[in-house]
């Protein structure tokens, strides 16, 4: 079975702190995709990034990074020097087997205070 | 490239009435999903279209179908509301091979009273 899980319901921050949000993914295909996106307020769920069970290098994209070890099954995603617009709803999923059928994990609620 | 479209935004319908709402995805993108998202029960697939024909299903009762016309476009329908179909429906539309990142369209946010 197919399971994501994002522990962390809610986090908070001052603005210009560093936060991780965690996830940690359960599966038994060798080939599968781990994804995160990011849902605004305004509801629309907009695509961050998107990584292969092959390719376990961490990837940074300005002041997000991401922190993919298969040893642990986590998928973890990093912001850097937090800033108000950083506030939404942050979404893990994973993808396997046929399809594309995506299976979401619970959400992280992040705020950032200024 | 314009993005994934849905159509209403809004709903607001009544128990035991049935719903339609419409999705078109990116020009060029032959799959289309759908998701239910809830408070309670997060984001939940329901099915996904591929070349009008659906290609995975999720764990939804009959009352939830959809189809997908030659254009891709999608549509998806619930017969006999019931108060928990209450939610945000997603549609989300990529190239169609497996793994693809999926594009998420606004949603329609569906009430039933």
């Amino acid at each position: 079975a197919q399971k994501v899980t994002q522990a962390q319901t809610e986090i908070s921050v001052v603005e210009k702190e560093d936060v991780t949000l965690d996830c940690v993914y359960e599966t038994r295909d060798t080939t599968y995709y781990l994804f995160w996106y990011k849902q605004p307020p305004s509801g629309e769920l907009v695509f961050l990034i998107r990584r292969n069970s092959f390719d376990e290098q961490n990837e940074i994209s300005g002041r997000y990074s991401w922190n993919f070890q298969k040893s642990t099954s986590s998928f973890n995603f990093t912001i850097t020097a937090s800033q108000v617009v950083d506030s939404a709803v942050y979404f893990c999923a994973l993808s396997s087997g046929t399809g594309n059928q995506f299976y979401f994990g619970t959400g992280t609620s992040l705020t950032v205070i200024p | 490239k314009a993005g994934v479209t849905q159509t209403p935004r809004y709903l607001i319908k009544t128990r035991g009435q049935q719903v339609t709402l419409s999705c078109s995805p990116i020009s060029g993108h032959r799959s289309v999903s759908w998701y239910q998202q809830t408070p309670g029960q997060g984001l939940q697939f329901l099915f996904e279209y591929f070349s009008e024909t659906q290609r995975n299903k999720g764990n939804f009762p009959g009352r939830f179908s959809g189809r997908q016309f030659s254009n891709s476009r999608s549509e998806m329908n619930v017969s006999t509301l019931e108060l928990g179909d209450s939610a945000l429906y997603l549609c989300a539309s990529s190239p169609g091979a497996p793994y693809n990142e999926q594009f998420f369209g606004p949603g329609t946010r569906l009430t039933v009273l």
